[in-house]
């Protein structure tokens, strides 16, 4: 079964930095692309990064660029999104998704709560 | 960048009734490579992770049942539930995988009348 668990999530200052992670199980996490997606309160669906399989190519929704961070350590099935300079506008679950061989998002992990405050 | 363009942005069907959500592209999401639409069709529930229904435009994942179907090519596309049933009262969402960004429509809201 395939499985994407996303930790890392909280209460910050802004200003200030995380770093989301996503454990993955149930399927060779080496083999497949991932994507880190965002819900704002109220709003809808935000794409926000993409990794390729062996992590050496990147992507980046224009309005995090700079102050996104996506990563993956194939060893430990994890992927990650550190991010810095952190706004009340970044308020949101934060999802990560498993891109399948035909290209399309296919599982989602439940999500981690980011909240920015002071 | 492609965009996605959904309406109506909220809809209210009665039970039983159809339910029809459109998505219009701003360029072709048509792959040269297979002659298949990049574009997908997800359900989101609150409290929950959005849920995989129709890729290719118009294949339906396993297990979603066969009253949600997913039609349309190049530029305009449509997802169809055929007769609303009380467990899909959800927000919908279209997103295309043609080339980066793959951005997300903004959602439609579906309710029961």
């Amino acid at each position: 079964e395939v499985r994407l668990v996303e930790s890392g999530g909280g209460l910050v200052q802004p200003g200030g930095s995380l770093r989301l992670s996503c454990a993955a199980s149930g399927f060779t996490f080496s083999s497949h692309w991932m994507h880190w997606v965002r819900q704002a309160p109220g709003n809808g669906l935000m794409w926000l990064s993409r990794i390729n399989n062996d992590g050496r190519s990147t992507i980046y929704a224009d309005s995090v660029k700079g102050r996104f961070t996506i990563s993956r350590d194939n060893a430990k099935n994890t992927l990650y999104l550190q991010i810095n300079g952190l706004r009340a506008e970044d308020t949101a679950v934060y999802y990560c998704a498993r891109v399948s061989s035909d290209w399309h998002v296919d599982y989602w992990g439940h999500g981690t709560l980011v909240t920015v405050s002071s | 960048d492609i965009v996605l363009t959904q309406s109506p942005d909220s809809l209210a069907v009665s039970l039983g009734e159809r339910a029809t959500i459109n998505c219009k592209s701003s360029q072709s999401v048509l792959h040269y490579s297979n002659n298949k639409n990049l574009l997908a069709w997800y359900q989101h529930k609150p409290g929950q992770p959005p849920k995989l229904l129709i890729y290719w435009a118009s294949t339906r994942e396993s297990g979603v049942p066969d009253r949600i179907s997913g039609s349309g090519s190049g530029t305009d596309f449509t997802l169809t539930i055929s007769s609303l049933q009380a467990e899909d009262v959800a927000v919908y969402y279209c997103q295309h995988y043609h080339s980066p960004p793959p951005l997300f429509g903004q959602g439609t809201k579906v309710e029961i009348k």
